[in-house]
């Protein structure tokens, strides 16, 4: 079990919005930067979103994340198929002086 | 662009050790940091440890403690993450990563008797 909890699933129609929440505590979200990957089946995790709500170059901004308190949320709007994926929230904890990831959230664009 | 190239697939029997290489190209290898995350098949991301390249400086995921030793060469760029003891559950695919940012392709290590 993961500090940081995310839904298991969430499903969308294409051209929908998803959210994907990401919920931890004082000692690890409150406190510092969220990051968001993106992971496709057979591949190597992608950076979407760092420092809560930047993207890296090349995201398109139909992906935004934003923070608040001790939670975390990541938005997808205009679904694509090509969006199904598993996605991570990530950040550090103080209490285990850790990094720590969410447990992951598969999306499926129905 | 920054560029990890990662050692390749291994084998180990249970009680063994592994030696996982990361070569950093592309950026300055002492700035950020350098984690290293892995993956049982078809589970999620777990943090395994990190390693700041500038100092030497590594802080571990607590159940890796003791196991788990992380260390640099800064004269060829590149991280090592060691593991001991070895068992099934340490079966995995072990990525190194830049800040979390720019990932290595992965690492295969399978523990089988």
């Amino acid at each position: 079990q993961s500090v940081l909890t995310q839904p298991p699933s969430v499903s969308a129609a294409p051209g929908q919005k998803v959210t994907i929440s990401c919920s931890g505590s004082s000692s690890n979200i409150g406190n510092h930067d969220v990051l968001w990957h993106q992971q496709l089946p057979g591949t190597v995790p992608k950076l979407l979103i760092y420092e809560n709500n930047k993207r890296p170059s090349g995201i398109p901004d139909r992906v935004s994340g934003s923070k608040s308190g001790t939670s975390a949320t990541l938005d997808i709007t205009g679904l694509q198929t090509g969006d199904e994926a598993d996605y991570y929230c990530a950040t550090w904890d103080d209490s285990l002086n850790a990094g720590v990831f969410g447990g992951g959230t598969k999306l499926t664009v129905l | 662009q920054v560029q990890l190239v990662q050692s390749g697939a291994e084998v180990r029997e249970p009680g063994a050790s592994v030696k996982v290489s990361c070569k950093a190209s592309g950026y300055t290898f002492t700035d950020g940091y350098i984690h290293w995350v892995r993956q049982a098949p078809g589970q999620g991301l777990e943090w395994v440890g990190i390693i700041k390249p500038s100092s030497g400086h590594t802080t571990s995921a607590q159940k890796l403690q003791g196991r788990l030793t992380m260390t640099r060469d800064t004269s060829t760029n590149t991280v090592y993450m060691d593991l001991t003891s070895l068992t099934s559950e340490d079966t995995a695919v072990y990525y190194c990563a830049r800040d979390l940012g720019d990932w290595g392709p992965g690492t295969l290590v399978t523990v089988s008797s």
